[in-house]
């Protein structure tokens, strides 16, 4: 199993444009998610899935998109880049037996907006 | 949501166990307990989960006390590769809304 997938694992923007984020797991894990964590800082959490088709906002979802058409993937779409959004994003994933708090995370996007 | 208080780090030596203490007040009847590691450039590793007393695996210990406000992640005979952010995370079997709290930064010197 490849586990989490992100990519890509840099990327840097200018203020304005739009990009997205994949994430993909091959672990049939029903609960996806999204956070971002900013230098020195804890993570924040953007969106979470509990299944496809089933999205819904975390602690900080301003500026941020995101669709569950399947199971295995989970998609996070910036709409207009801003520098505030400079961080390390990490997707999640959760099987259902752990009540979804065992998470397995991707190895991370570091994204940069000039 | 239940928030989560941890010191912000600790400082230990190799071959000592290290206990760190996480906060949560206003823990809810179906809230889970979960300690995840972090290493720098990575995203975190889960370490452990509990929901009442304690739980033990191959890397540490969870002690929860009855009354579930508070948990404390236990690390026997730490080397130098644990030094590392942990994280506590309580959270609902539902999956609503996992919260991070700060973490606590833990330097293990030779």
């Amino acid at each position: 199993n490849a586990g989490v997938t992100q990519t890509p694992k840099f990327q840097v923007l200018k203020t304005g444009q739009s990009m997205t984020l994949q994430c993909a797991q091959d672990m049939n894990h029903e609960y996806m998610s999204w956070y971002r964590q900013d230098p020195g800082m804890g993570l924040r959490l953007i969106h979470y899935s509990v299944g496809a088709g089933i999205t819904d906002q975390g602690e900080v979802p301003n500026g941020y998109n995101v669709s569950r058409s399947t199971t295995e993937d989970f998609p996070l779409r910036l709409l207009s880049a801003a520098p505030s959004q400079t961080s390390v994003y990490f997707c999640a994933s959760s099987p259902r037996d752990s009540h979804y708090n065992e998470q397995f995370f991707g190895p991370g996007t570091r994204l940069t907006v000039l | 949501l239940a928030k989560t208080t941890q010191p912000i780090s600790m400082d230990s030596y190799e071959g000592q166990e290290v206990n760190i203490t996480c906060s949560h007040n206003n823990i809810a009847t179906n809230d889970y307990i979960t300690w995840y590691q972090q290493f720098p450039s990575q995203g975190p590793r889960f370490i452990i989960q509990g929901y009442k007393t304690k739980v033990t695996n191959e890397v540490a210990s969870l002690f929860i006390p009855a009354d579930r406000k508070s948990s404390t992640l236990s690390l026997p005979r730490v080397s130098l590769s644990d030094t590392a952010v942990y994280y506590c995370l309580v959270g609902d079997a539902a999956g609503n809304k996992l919260t991070f709290g700060g973490g606590t930064r833990v330097l293990v010197k030779p």
